[in-house]
């Protein structure tokens, strides 16, 4: 059973950086075709993907805040982590994590961690 | 980037009705699309990958359909559990996946 919870703080200010972190279970991130993604909801809008980091450490990022996105993955602890620097308020959002294999989209989705940006 | 626009942005319909949401990519992505279903305060659930091939558990009155640059999204006989919002996803491009806009479908 594949299950992703992700953790984190809930406000951060403007100009800080947002460290979250994914815990999974029922699969390994050393296991070839795996991947896992982090993709953000801001509040009644729609999905938006992030970044996505592979079995073998391949990492990709959305174009859009790449420069501010760092994705890394920790296999013994099974946890992915996201880090979003120089935060807005426009980031404020749902933040999911989700689970991917080879050529599938993601099938196994967090329950999703609310973010807000605010002084 | 690939741009996936969705269609319509909202849609009242009635249990019963037979409900058509389509989304088009911005080039080919050869039926590397899903479909997912997000119901408010949840996390998406997929519900058709590769344009057509239904998930798991999910009910035979969803099916998708196309190629090329135009999908859809068809719900048989809508349900009172189908009243949610539903999302489109490009998966062809190795490094980079978008999602459409979301088309909410809601009581009539």
């Amino acid at each position: 059973q594949i299950t992703l919870k992700e953790s984190g703080p809930t406000l951060v200010k403007p100009t800080q950086t947002l460290t979250l972190t994914c815990t999974f279970s029922g699969f390994s991130l050393s296991t070839s075709g795996v991947g896992v993604g982090w993709i953000r909801q801001p509040p009644g809008k729609a999905l938006e993907w992030l970044a996505l980091i592979y079995w073998n450490d391949d990492k990709r990022y959305s174009p859009s805040p790449k420069s501010r996105l760092t994705i890394t993955k920790d296999t013994s602890e099974n946890q992915a982590v996201l880090t979003m620097t120089n935060m807005d308020p426009v980031d404020t959002a749902t933040y999911y994590c989700a689970y991917k294999t080879g050529d599938r989209p993601f099938d196994y989705w967090g329950q999703g961690t609310l973010v807000t940006v605010s002084s | 980037d690939i741009q996936m626009t969705q269609s319509p942005s909202t849609l009242s319909a009635s249990v019963g009705d037979r409900v058509t949401i389509t989304c088009r990519a911005s080039q080919s992505i050869y039926s590397w699309l899903a479909w997912y279903q997000q119901n408010p305060g949840k996390a998406p659930k997929l519900l058709i990958y590769k344009a057509s091939s239904l998930e798991s558990g999910v009910p035979s009155r969803f099916s998708g359909s196309g190629s090329g640059t135009e999908y859809t999204l068809t719900i048989s006989s809508l349900q009172p559990d189908d009243f949610a919002t539903y999302y489109c996803q490009q998966y062809y491009t190795y490094s980079s996946w978008t999602f459409g806009q979301g088309t909410k479908v809601e009581i009539k």
